[in-house]
């Protein structure tokens, strides 16, 4: 059975660069129907879509955070990551890494598996 | 980007009685390939959010058939015909028909009275 698992720092500095690593277990992060992605809920709100990968590396981010933000793979580690450079309070969020499908044409997009996610806050 | 709403907000509902939720798009969800890429989640407290349906009526694997969905275009609904405990959470809509940004609705909170 597939699980994701967020890891990473709990508590980054103003200013500094955010990284969180998402394992994949149970199954390989090389399958051709996925892409992998990260979303963040500050406490006590809704979700936000930060960006997603696919295997070979192709990215899409969201156009708010592209600025800040690089996710990237390691198939050999079955693995990928997020940086979000020069955060401040407001990055305070549970971040959560996920699974979805995307097909460009005809087909299904929906984000079907999560992590458990990882509180990541902000402060000096 | 396309802006998701979402009413009511809070739900209180009471065991064993329908409760239903609406998501309303800032601009139509149906693709160009026919498709409209709106989905449903379910967020139990202290949980990752979970699948309920996809493309607006489909039910995902797992997912009781006491959830339903249904719309088109830009205003979409969420149904559960019979609330059970287990279904106390935040429901959040979601579009991919438009991306980058993948975006979410705020989420609409059901309780039980």
């Amino acid at each position: 059975q597939l699980q994701l698992q967020e890891s990473g720092p709990g508590l980054v500095k103003p200013s500094e660069t955010l990284s969180l690593t998402c394992t994949v277990s149970g199954g390989s992060i090389s399958s051709s129907s996925y892409y992998w992605g990260w979303i963040r809920q500050p406490p006590g709100k809704g979700l936000e879509w930060i960006g997603s990968i696919y295997y070979s590396g192709s990215t899409y981010y969201n156009p708010s955070l592209k600025s800040r933000v690089t996710i990237s793979v390691d198939t050999s580690k079955n693995q990928f990551s997020l940086k979000l450079s020069s955060v401040t309070a407001a990055d305070t969020a549970v971040y959560y890494c996920a699974r979805h499908t995307l097909v460009l044409w005809f087909g299904e997009r929906y984000f079907d598996l999560w992590g458990r996610g990882t509180l990541v806050t902000v402060s000096s | 980007d396309i802006v998701m709403t979402q009413t009511p907000l809070s739900s209180p509902v009471t065991l064993g009685q329908p409760a239903s939720i609406s998501c309303r798009s800032s601009q139509s969800l149906v693709h160009s390939d026919g498709n409209t890429y709106l989905s449903w989640l379910q967020q139990r407290p202290g949980q990752p959010p979970r699948l309920l349906i996809y493309k607006i009526s489909n039910r995902f694997s797992g997912v009781p058939d006491r959830f339903s969905g249904s719309g088109a275009g830009t205003d979409f609904t969420l149904k559960i015909s019979r609330v059970e405990a287990e279904d106390v959470g935040v429901y959040y809509c979601m579009q991919a028909t438009q991306f980058p940004p993948f975006t979410f609705g705020p989420g609409t909170k059901v309780d039980i009275k």
